[in-house]
């Protein structure tokens, strides 16, 4: 089946810094991408649709200068979450669709634990 | 805007036991899956539904699409401990691809 691996799997870091989680397809290209937050014993909450070649399209609330998102290829977007502070911490999953049709089933990423001290 | 209310959000049981999770809208899905998810861990897809009325078993789960593809169900059978987990139904929104998922439902079965 499609495998989407995202890195790093865990990261701390200090308040202010700026923090970068990559989303990669492996097997298959993925013309759209998707990120979400999950908070603990939650489920989870759609950030943004990530676009190879164009701007993502953010969700309501979601702040697009502090969360950067890079689709540079067809199968790699970014994630960078920038200047973070502490109630930036939370689980990031990334999503990939291997095909035109967006109707197709999405391909999950194992996560990314993100610690802000 | 589309939601998904999934009941119940938490669910504690003994090793043995039936239990139902419930996802229901207001809004019509052409598809609704599910997903069971272990922690620090992503969402693993068990099952799509995409006809009004379609049943669709996996084991001791059994799924099932409403009449009016406004709502699903999951029901466990015998219920062991490696079912713990959260489950989440999650329904595509119109034609964006967008993933709109229920809260999610907690399950635990102790031994």
């Amino acid at each position: 089946g499609a495998v989407v691996s995202q890195h790093p799997s865990r990261v701390i870091c200090k308040s202010g810094t700026s923090v970068k989680i990559e989303c990669r397809s492996l097997d298959f290209q993925a013309t759209t991408m998707f990120w979400y937050r999950q908070f603990p014993k939650k489920s989870l909450m759609l950030m943004a649709t990530s676009n190879e070649g164009s701007k993502a399209t953010y969700e309501q609330g979601v702040e697009k200068d502090k969360f950067l998102i890079n689709h540079a290829s067809l199968t790699l977007s970014t994630l960078t979450v920038t200047s973070a502070h502490p109630e930036d911490s939370s689980f990031y999953i990334c999503s990939a669709n291997p095909g035109a049709n967006l109707q197709e089933t999405q391909y999950f990423g194992p996560g990314t634990r993100l610690l802000v001290l | 805007t589309q939601l998904l209310e999934q009941s119940p959000q938490f669910l504690s049981i003994q090793e043995g036991e039936n239990l139902t999770v419930y996802c229901n809208s207001s809004s019509v899905f052409s598809s609704l899956q599910w997903y069971r998810q272990e922690p620090g861990e992503g969402p693993v897809l068990l099952v799509t539904v995409v006809t009004g009325g379609e049943v669709k078993k996996l084991k001791r789960l059994t799924f099932q699409f409403g009449d009016a593809r406004k709502d699903s169900s999951l029901h466990i059978t015998a219920a062991q401990t490696g079912d713990t987990g959260l489950y989440l139904c999650a329904g595509i929104s119109g034609n964006t691809g967008k993933l709109i998922f229920g809260q999610g439902t907690t399950l635990q079965v102790k031994p």
